[in-house]
């Protein structure tokens, strides 16, 4: 499958600042990523769908002026949190895709 | 709107012992249906995709209509096999991923 990563894995900011998390397809073209979202002791939830090269589609309930996602290319895609809040603490995991999709090891967001 | 339902939040059997973890679902229309396992501190791994029809890790599922069911199975568990599973339905394509809550499978020796 492909290989995806996330970069930062970790990252402490304080209230109100924006934070950019980046994720890349190391070895495979991606036309579609995926964008999720997950809380301690809960399961993954889908926020958002980036298509290359367009306009990301959100999924109900989440906020596109708060979470802006770019798909610039073919290998990168990045998430975004602006004016972060400690509500937005997560851990927020990419993956690659259509059809079969492939898991970045996620990033763990920690707003003071 | 399209529902994964994982009723066990956590199952523990013997090594060797047979293992079923359900998944039931809720969409209308052909979804395609997945089962992920996440061992601990590692990303997500995709373990089965119903269309596939193969068999990974001794594991197997086989997609019921009729009962709108995907349950995951293994005639004798191992010890390696204790870790966190997710059944997931998508719509096809370029649909995002819908997860059940996910079944902490432990396996005691």
């Amino acid at each position: 499958g492909a290989v995806v990563s996330q970069h930062p894995s970790w990252v402490i900011c304080k209230s109100g600042t924006s934070v950019k998390i980046e994720c890349r397809s190391l070895d495979f073209q991606a036309t579609t990523m995926f964008w999720y979202r997950q809380f301690p002791k809960q399961s993954l939830m889908l926020m958002a769908t980036s298509n290359e090269g367009s306009k990301a589609t959100y999924e109900q309930g989440v906020e596109k002026d708060k979470f802006l996602i770019n798909h610039a290319s073919l290998t990168l895609s990045t998430l975004t949190v602006t004016s972060a809040h400690p509500e937005d603490s997560s851990f927020y995991i990419c993956s690659v895709g259509p059809d079969t999709q492939y898991f970045g090891p996620g990033t763990r967001l920690t707003v003071l | 709107a399209q529902r994964v339902t994982q009723p066990e939040k956590l199952l523990s059997v013997f090594k060797g012992a047979p293992v079923e973890l359900k998944c039931n679902y809720s969409y209308s229309g052909s979804p395609e249906l997945f089962w992920y396992v996440q061992y601990s501190r590692q990303r997500l791994q995709l373990l089965l995709r119903h269309i596939s029809r193969e068999s990974i890790k001794g594991f197997t599922a086989d997609l019921n209509k009729g009962e709108t069911s995907f349950h995951l199975k293994k005639p004798f568990a191992q010890e390696e096999d204790s870790a966190m599973y997710y059944c997931a339905l998508s719509g096809g394509g370029a649909d995002g991923l819908t997860f059940g809550k996910g079944t902490h499978l432990i396996i005691q020796p």
